[in-house]
C-alpha cells in the first residue's frame, strides 16, 4: 500500500520557468512532510518541510504548498535551474512515529 | 555539526556470500537511524529503524537484518545474499523531535 505517491515518474522544464512536482497521500495522521532531492549515487538532500498547521512554506526559489483536505502538496521552485535536475521525493511521518514514508520520486529535468 | 558515513560506497557479491554495511553519525548522542533502499526505478522503501542501543523495528520481511551494537553505529547484514537484494542502500538518522531526517552518501550493492 503506496501512502504517499508521486504520480509523475518524470518533468521536463525549461530554465527560468515553474517547476512544480506533486505529491498525494493517504494516511490522515500524517502531519510533517519533507520534500528531498537526490543526485546519481548520492544520499537523498534535505530541501524543505512544512507542518500540517501550515499550508505554505517558503525557502528562496523553493515553495512548499500543503492542501490537507485533499491530501496533496507540492513543490514549487521558481526560477528553475539546470542544476535543479535531479530526482525529488516527496516524504511524510506522523507525529509520535520514527518513519518516514517516501514516495517513488520524480525526475526534474530542467532545460537550458 | 552532525555528519553521518556509510561505507562501503560501492559493493559487488556473489549470492549467497554475506553481507555487513556499517554506517556511524557523529556529533548528535541518541539519534534514530534507518536502512532504506532504493531499488531501479523505485522510491526509498524504509527496511529497518533504531530508536537505541539493541532496539530494531523491522519494516519489511526479507533477507536482511539490522543491529545497532553502539549509540551512533548501525550496521545492516545478511548471511546469505540474493539476487533480489541489488540496489541502492541508504542509512539515514534523525534526532528529537524527530523533524527532518538526514542521509549517508548510500552504498550501491550488486549481487551476481
Amino acid at each position: 500500500d503506496q501512502q504517499v505517491k508521486q504520480n509523475s515518474p518524470s518533468l521536463s522544464v525549461q530554465e527560468g520557468r515553474i517547476s512544480i512536482l506533486n505529491c498525494d497521500y493517504t494516511n490522515s495522521m500524517f502531519d510533517y512532510f519533507l520534500w528531498y532531492k537526490k543526485y546519481p549515487a548520492e544520499g537523498p538532500t534535505f530541501l524543505i518541510s512544512i507542518s500540517s498547521i501550515k499550508d505554505k512554506n517558503e525557502d528562496g526559489r523553493f515553495t512548499v504548498f500543503l492542501n490537507k483536505s485533499a491530501k496533496h502538496l507540492s513543490l514549487h521552485i521558481v526560477p528553475s535551474q539546470p542544476g535543479d535536475s535531479a530526482v525529488y521525493f516527496c516524504a511524510a511521518k506522523a507525529s509520535g512515529t520514527y518513519k518516514y514514508i517516501f514516495g517513488t520520486g520524480t525526475r526534474l529535468k530542467v532545460l537550458a | 555539526s552532525q555528519t553521518i558515513h556509510q561505507w562501503p560506497a560501492t559493493l559487488v557479491q556473489p549470492v549467497g556470500s554475506p553481507l555487513s554495511l556499517e554506517c556511524t553519525v557523529e556529533g548528535t548522542s541518541n539519534p534514530n537511524l534507518y536502512w532504506y533502499r532504493q531499488a531501479a526505478g523505485r522510491g526509498l522503501q524504509l527496511l529497518f529503524y533504531s530508536v537505541g542501543i539493541g532496539q530494531i523495528s523491522s519494516e519489511v520481511p526479507q533477507n536482511l537484518s539490522a543491529s545497532r551494537p553502539q549509540d551512533r553505529q548501525f550496521i545492516l547484514s545478511s548471511k546469505k545474499l540474493l539476487l533480489s537484494d541489488s540496489g541502492f542502500y541508504l542509512c539515514a538518522w534523525s534526532e528529537p523531535p524527530n523533524t527532518e531526517a538526514f542521509f549517508g552518501q548510500g552504498t550501491r550493492l550488486t549481487v551476481v
